[in-house]
């Protein structure tokens, strides 16, 4: 079982949807949680980051935390062609190490 | 993140060959960590520094690869006799604490070719 899961992907949804994009994890310990966008032949961009279960908002993005099932997740609101990247779930454990998920390409069609 | 600074961006090696790769992180932060991008991967964690110090370098190949950061200088993530499956993209973080809530941020990553 990998450390950090997510959706194999490619995941496409039609220009003003909501992408719902999923990760678990198996570390219990695990404490922060990140959300990177990489553009291809780019570097991972941070876009959100949540430590707490529950909700996180952040414009068209929302972050949710469910420790008790290791699962987190990112919504994309209103997606744009723009929002079409690789999107990278990483998690925390050890001070400022991430392990992080093989990545969920989205593609938003206009 | 524009603050961190990698290079180069783009190294082609022989077999063999070292290869050097550099990162400065941003100003202020003196945690760096590097991470490898396989195509079509998601980033395998290396090696983590602090100034002189290695902290954490589990995942390291225990062979060919060593990184430094000394006291002045940048980063170096260093691969000695390169083979064809050293080929990837090379990415350097940085941090401003060792706190498990630590954001960090990238840098541009050198892609290394061994041809």
């Amino acid at each position: 079982q990998k450390e950090v899961e997510q959706n194999s992907g490619p995941l496409s949804v039609p220009e003003g949807a909501i992408a719902s994009l999923n990760c678990t994890y198996s570390d219990r310990g695990s404490q922060s949680f990140f959300w990177y966008r990489q553009y291809s032949g780019k570097s991972p961009e941070l876009i959100m980051f949540i430590y707490s279960n529950g909700d996180k908002e952040d414009g068209r993005f929302t972050a949710q935390l469910n420790k008790a099932s290791q699962y987190v997740s990112l919504l994309i609101r209103d997606s744009q062609p723009s929002d079409s990247a690789t999107y990278l779930c990483a998690v925390n454990t050890n001070a400022g190490k991430s392990t992080f998920g093989d990545g969920t390409t989205l593609t938003v069609k206009p | 993140n524009a603050g961190v600074m990698q290079n180069p961006r783009h190294l082609v090696r022989r077999r063999g060959q070292e290869a050097r790769l550099r990162c400065s992180p941003m100003k202020g932060h003196s945690h760096v960590y590097w991470y490898r991008q396989l195509p079509e991967e998601g980033l395998k964690f290396m090696v983590y520094l602090q100034k002189e110090n290695i902290i954490d370098e589990s995942g390291m190949p225990k062979e060919r690869f060593s990184a430094e950061f000394p006291k002045e200088g940048p980063s170096i993530l260093r691969i000695q006799q390169v083979v064809r499956g050293d080929s990837a993209a090379y990415f350097c973080a940085s941090s401003s604490n060792q706190g498990v809530r630590t954001e960090a941020f990238f840098g541009q990553g050198t892609r290394l070719t061994v041809v």
